[in-house]
């Protein structure tokens, strides 16, 4: 079963516009966090911003912010003010069980963004 | 401080080779975990090594191997490389203690030819 879903493969948004990339998640561990990474041409994996399931406020990073719905097992991510150098692929991860457990990470399939001038 | 280095960045083998991958994690970062990136099969978890211990394994075969020393670099070793095994290999480092983030060098490319 697919544990971290991202239903949107392409997105275009106008520059300066946000923009919201879905990601839907699915585990029965209590404990778990939630991951979106940046992944330009170059291949590196950019780290952007992290939600544990037990914090209990949306974490915020810069123009980047987790809209964590719990319930729904929902982390979108929303870029503010997007750039052109937000253009990239974007990937939703999830880490099972609490981080002493292990550093494993799920990924999602990925939603590559591009940013319109 | 410096981030996860990778190395080498790009190499090209021929089947039937085998090949090493070298990871420098973040200073202080004990974890080291490897990723396996394609286009048909995105990004899989190959394993996770915890001070010099393998903590975690992915579902590839045996040929697919790690290790981590005491200053807690890692290598990745790939023998009987076949076709299939071009891809990027990701690593990534991170620790309890140094919070919950899990940070990823550039990646190593390998084209198996």
């Amino acid at each position: 079963a697919q544990k971290i879903t991202q239903t949107q493969p392409g997105m275009f948004v106008q520059e300066k516009e946000a923009v919201t990339l879905d990601c839907t998640y699915d585990t029965s561990d209590p404990s778990y966090g939630l991951f979106w990474y940046k992944q330009p041409s170059s291949g590196e994996m950019i780290f952007l911003i992290y939600q544990g399931s037990y914090d209990q406020q949306n974490a915020t990073e810069g123009r980047y912010s987790l809209n964590f719905q719990k319930a729904r097992k929902s982390a979108n991510l929303v870029i503010s003010a997007s750039q052109l150098g937000d253009s990239a692929m974007y990937f939703c991860a999830m880490r099972e069980g609490p981080y002493n457990q292990g550093g494993k990470l799920i990924f999602g399939q990925g939603t590559e963004l591009s940013v319109k001038p | 401080k410096a981030g996860v280095t990778q190395t080498p960045r790009y190499l090209i083998k021929t089947r039937g080779q085998q090949v090493t991958l070298s990871c420098s994690p973040i200073s202080g970062h004990r974890s080291v975990s490897w990723y396996q990136q394609t286009p048909g099969q995105g990004l899989q978890f190959l394993f996770e090594y915890f001070s010099e211990t393998q903590r975690n394994k992915g579902n590839f075969p045996g040929r697919f191997s790690g290790r981590q020393f005491s200053n807690s670099r890692s290598e990745m070793n790939v023998s009987t490389l076949e076709l299939g095994d071009s891809a990027l290999y990701l690593c990534a480092s991170g620790d309890r203690a140094a919070g919950n983030t899990i940070y990823f060098g550039e990646g190593s490319w390998l084209t198996v030819v």
